[in-house]
């Protein structure tokens, strides 16, 4: 059965960069029939796509995080990675690991980080 | 800047049928948007419902169910459980992006 595990900093200072990774298991994240993204939760309000990235390495981005966002695969590790700069706090959320098909059809748990001095 | 458009929030009884709608800010929604469904309790995780307008996973209950209805993808929830009460958000292809509801919250009372 796959699974999603989302890691990284808890909390992180405004201006600096986000990092997360997610481990996959139970599938490989090589497969062409899926690709791979992330999305997030701020507290208390909806969910926003914040990006995704293909088999072939193609990504396509939120328009409006699209500056600030760069989504990578380590296939020799199955773990995808998200990185997200010049954070403020407004990028305070919980941020869900995906694997997409039709859409988001397999979710992590969710890791909360925020953003704070 | 795409806005996709849910009800804030419904009401139904137990047992009842109640029908939520996904509307675009671009016109009307057809199946070319992978209208996508999920279900979120407090505290956890969203589920996958539906995809694709209509097709259900293999954990989705029955009694759930996704169409277009009046240039909108819709979710209806036939025999509503208590069980069901929950955020509900619909999900929508834009060409390379994908974009969310606001969410509706479905009471049941």
């Amino acid at each position: 059965q796959l699974q999603l595990q989302e890691s990284g900093p808890g909390l992180v200072k405004p201006s600096e960069t986000l990092s997360l990774t997610c481990t996959v298991s139970g599938g490989s994240i090589s497969s062409s029939s899926y690709y791979w993204g992330w999305i997030r939760q701020p507290p208390g309000k909806g969910l926003e796509w914040i990006g995704s990235i293909f088999y072939s390495g193609n990504t396509y981005y939120n328009p409006s995080l699209k500056s600030r966002v760069t989504i990578s695969v380590d296939t020799s590790k199955n773990q995808l990675s998200l990185k997200l700069s010049s954070v403020t706090a407004a990028d305070t959320a919980v941020y869900y690991c995906v694997r997409f098909k039709d859409g988001p059809d397999v979710w992590g748990q969710g890791t909360t980080v925020t953003v704070s001095s | 800047q795409t806005v996709v458009t849910q009800e804030p929030s419904l009401t139904v009884s137990p047992g009842g049928t109640v029908t939520l709608t996904c509307a675009s800010s671009t016109g009307a929604v057809t199946s070319g948007y992978y209208p996508n469904w999920f279900q979120q309790k407090p505290g956890q995780a969203p589920r996958a419902l539906i995809y694709s307008t209509d097709n259900k996973h293999s954990w989705t209950p029955a009694r759930f169910s996704g169409s277009l209805l009046g240039g909108k993808a819709a979710l209806t929830l036939s025999g509503v459980q208590p069980e069901d009460e929950a955020e509900y958000y619909c999900l929508l292809y834009f060409g390379g992006a994908w974009v969310f509801g606001g969410g509706t919250k479905l009471t049941v009372l």
